[in-house]
């Protein structure tokens, strides 16, 4: 299974602080996508990383891609409360009809 | 708003009761998704449609049964539900199913409580 493996499963950090999630997964992938749901929510895709991509911004997220390591980080910078959520890796294989595969996710909650 | 809504959003129902979720996205996708999501497990992928036809059946009891009159519609139709299917079930579309850097988009899920 490619399945991504979030890590941690929760974490808690004062606002303006920087958080940080991990992802691993096990097989070859073509990209790999950051989800965030709220609690009983949706998934809200955030960002896609190609694998021929090593890092990728988008407004306070960072993601850097390792496929040596088959690991990617989440970086969120200056946190706010607002961003408290669960933040899911998922990742595509090369075949194109291969579904995404979610991990377990990591909570976050950040402390106004 | 992700241009995907499901009804209801909030269901409660016994054993042997029969119900159904709606599914709906505005987005002129193709692709159209069912997932299961219980406490402390990975989000379960249950089945895919593309273009109205199904294209993955990911091992599902045979008490869930979905159907895809047309691209922007997906049910999930409910009979003789078990306690443990008590969950969030979410929607989701994409593009496409054939290409791998298609993102889905997400309804916000119907909690789904059986008694």
């Amino acid at each position: 299974s490619q399945q991504g493996e979030e890590d941690p499963q929760a974490l808690s950090i004062q606002e303006g602080e920087n958080a940080t999630m991990n992802c691993s997964y096990k097989t070859s992938i073509n990209n790999l996508q950051w989800y965030r749901q709220n609690s009983g929510r949706g998934l809200v895709h955030l960002i896609l990383i190609r694998s021929n991509e090593r890092e990728k911004h988008s407004g306070r997220l960072r993601v850097t891609l390792d496929t040596s390591k088959k690991s990617s980080s989440l970086l969120i910078t200056a946190s706010r409360a607002a961003d408290t959520a669960s933040y899911f890796c998922a990742t595509a294989g090369n075949s194109g009809n291969t579904p995404l595969v979610f991990g377990k996710g990591t909570r976050l909650s950040v402390i106004a | 708003e992700t241009g995907v809504t499901q009804t209801p959003r909030h269901l409660v129902m016994g054993m042997t009761n029969k119900k159904s979720l709606k599914c709906e996205q505005h987005l002129g996708h193709n692709a159209m998704y069912w997932y299961k999501q219980s406490a402390k497990k990975p989000l379960e992928l249950m089945f895919v449609y593309n273009f109205k036809e199904q294209t993955e059946n990911n091992s599902v009891p045979s008490r869930f049964s979905p159907e895809c009159p047309n691209s922007s519609h997906l049910f999930l139709h409910l009979h003789t539900l078990q306690p443990e299917d008590s969950a969030l079930y979410l929607c989701a579309s994409s593009q496409t199913t054939g290409v791998p850097d298609h993102t889905q988009y997400f309804g916000p899920g119907t909690r789904l409580t059986v008694l």
